[in-house]
């Protein structure tokens, strides 16, 4: 079975700054999909960004990127320029790849506060 | 855009209560899903179903059943409500052979 370890409940950050969010994740599949979603306060989840595991260029959307290590089974999200909009609640997320039943396994969750 | 909706956002049932939670997608998703949220588990995954009428177990699926009788719409009940079923309960909706989950707003469930 898959588990995903986020080990940072709560980060804080200063506008403008620069955080990473730590992700750390454990299979013996090959071939997998990390997610990372945010969960603003009181609305719905989204994706922020997704990483194909056979492709070793690290994902970029925008202000947020990802630093994937596969060896190391380590997934972490950097947001750069942060805005307070950030603020939410982000989770790291594990997927095999895309067949008929295929499902996420989450970690635990890590609750980022952007301060003006 | 993708619509993924819940019949509630917020409910307060009593202990041994039959509780039923709605949720209907909008975009012809085979995949459907249900998670519960609490603090520091982060989600758990219920139940999914990949095509209307079939179901499996997710991790935790003691003291709940689903039902999907139609594409766009997945329930999910609870037989005889508990405390210990307090929690947000979110949906989620995902194309055959796509990676993206979207997901639904979310029920805040209180038992009592």
């Amino acid at each position: 079975a898959q588990t995903v370890t986020q080990s940072q409940p709560e980060m804080s950050v200063q506008e403008a700054e620069t955080v990473t969010l730590s992700c750390t994740y454990d299979t013996s599949e090959n071939n997998y999909y990390l997610f990372w979603y945010k969960q603003p306060p009181s609305r719905q989840m989204i994706l922020v960004i997704r990483q194909e595991a056979y492709k070793q260029q690290n994902a970029t959307e925008n202000r947020f990127s990802v630093n994937f290590q596969k060896a190391a089974k380590s997934f972490s999200l950097k947001i750069s320029d942060s805005q307070l909009g950030d603020t939410a609640m982000y989770f790291c997320a594990f997927m095999k790849p895309k067949t008929s039943g295929s499902r996420l396994t989450f970690g635990e969750g890590t609750q980022l506060t952007v301060n003006p | 855009d993708v619509k993924v909706t819940q019949s509630s956002r917020y409910l307060v049932k009593r202990t041994g209560e039959k509780v039923f939670l709605e949720c209907v997608q909008d975009m012809d998703h085979e995949n459907m899903f249900w998670y519960r949220q609490d603090p520091g588990l982060g989600l758990r995954l219920i139940y999914f179903s990949y095509d209307v009428k079939m179901k499996e177990k997710g991790d935790i699926p003691e003291g709940y059943s689903v039902s999907r009788e139609k594409k766009e719409r997945f329930s999910l009940i609870l037989e005889s409500a508990s405390t210990n079923q307090t929690s947000m309960y979110l949906c989620a909706s995902r194309r055959q052979g796509g990676d993206e989950q979207y997901f639904g707003p979310g029920t805040r469930l209180t038992v009592t």
